[in-house]
């Protein structure tokens, strides 16, 4: 079975500039979540999707950050435009949808590091 | 503030060593507890989790680790360190059990020769 499976692996801009992830997550995963994490810190999430549809986007600073999943598989996260304080690396994950009393593995994939100059 | 917390951001120990992670939850509800681990430039793989049942749950790599509800604690063991579980550990929570998982900050493991 083939894992999440996330572009590019490495990044660098320069700040004020945008700058746009990609993530495929595992077939027939319905919920898929982009998570930040910065240097020495454990994973943010940002952004959950059931499908297409958000379910929490309360940490994603909306002002600058976007994220979509137009047809309910494949996702981009973007950033415009960027601050220093966005290096970070962004990990996509996926899971089967939320049954109630039921617990659902999230698998990561490799992350993409952004570095912003 | 519902939370996870992990002691020490640093651990060194040598090979052949106990291996001892800590960490505590702040939860409301009885939550779903994970020890993941990250190698450099890699994602996050699931080493174990507690979800109901026996208390002590065993991962891979001859890691385990022993859900304390009194204490609420579930840190992280390993009998005897190798040189290839050197990397960075993370403990984390679905603390509401609902699909969102709450990191702690990690614990980066160095194995000493």
């Amino acid at each position: 079975e083939a894992g999440v499976a996330q572009s590019p692996r490495y990044k660098i801009i320069e700040k004020r500039q945008s700058v746009a992830f990609w993530c495929n997550p595992i077939s027939g995963h319905a919920t898929l979540y982009w998570y930040q994490q910065i240097l020495g810190q454990g994973p943010k999430l940002l952004i959950q999707f059931q499908n297409n549809g958000v379910v929490d986007d309360s940490q994603l600073p909306k002002d600058r950050f976007s994220a979509e999943r137009l047809k309910g598989v494949d996702s981009t996260l973007k950033i415009q435009p960027a601050k220093l304080e966005d290096s970070a690396v962004y990990l996509c994950a996926s899971s089967l949808p939320l049954r109630s009393g039921g617990y659902n593995e999230q698998f990561f994939g490799p992350g993409t590091r952004l570095t912003v100059l | 503030a519902q939370s996870v917390t992990q002691l020490g951001s640093h651990v060194s120990v040598s090979e052949g060593a106990l291996v001892l992670l800590r960490c505590n939850y702040s939860s409301s509800v009885p939550p779903y507890l994970f020890w993941y681990v990250q190698y450099p430039n890699q994602g996050l793989q699931l080493l174990l989790k507690y979800t109901t049942g026996a208390t002590l749950v065993k991962g891979i790599n001859g890691f385990e680790a022993e859900f304390k509800k009194s204490e609420t604690s579930f840190h992280l063991t390993k009998p005897s360190a190798h040189m290839s579980d050197a990397a960075e550990y993370f403990c984390a929570g679905e603390l509401n059990r609902d699909d969102k998982i709450i990191f702690g900050k990690g614990t980066r493991l160095h194995i000493l020769p």
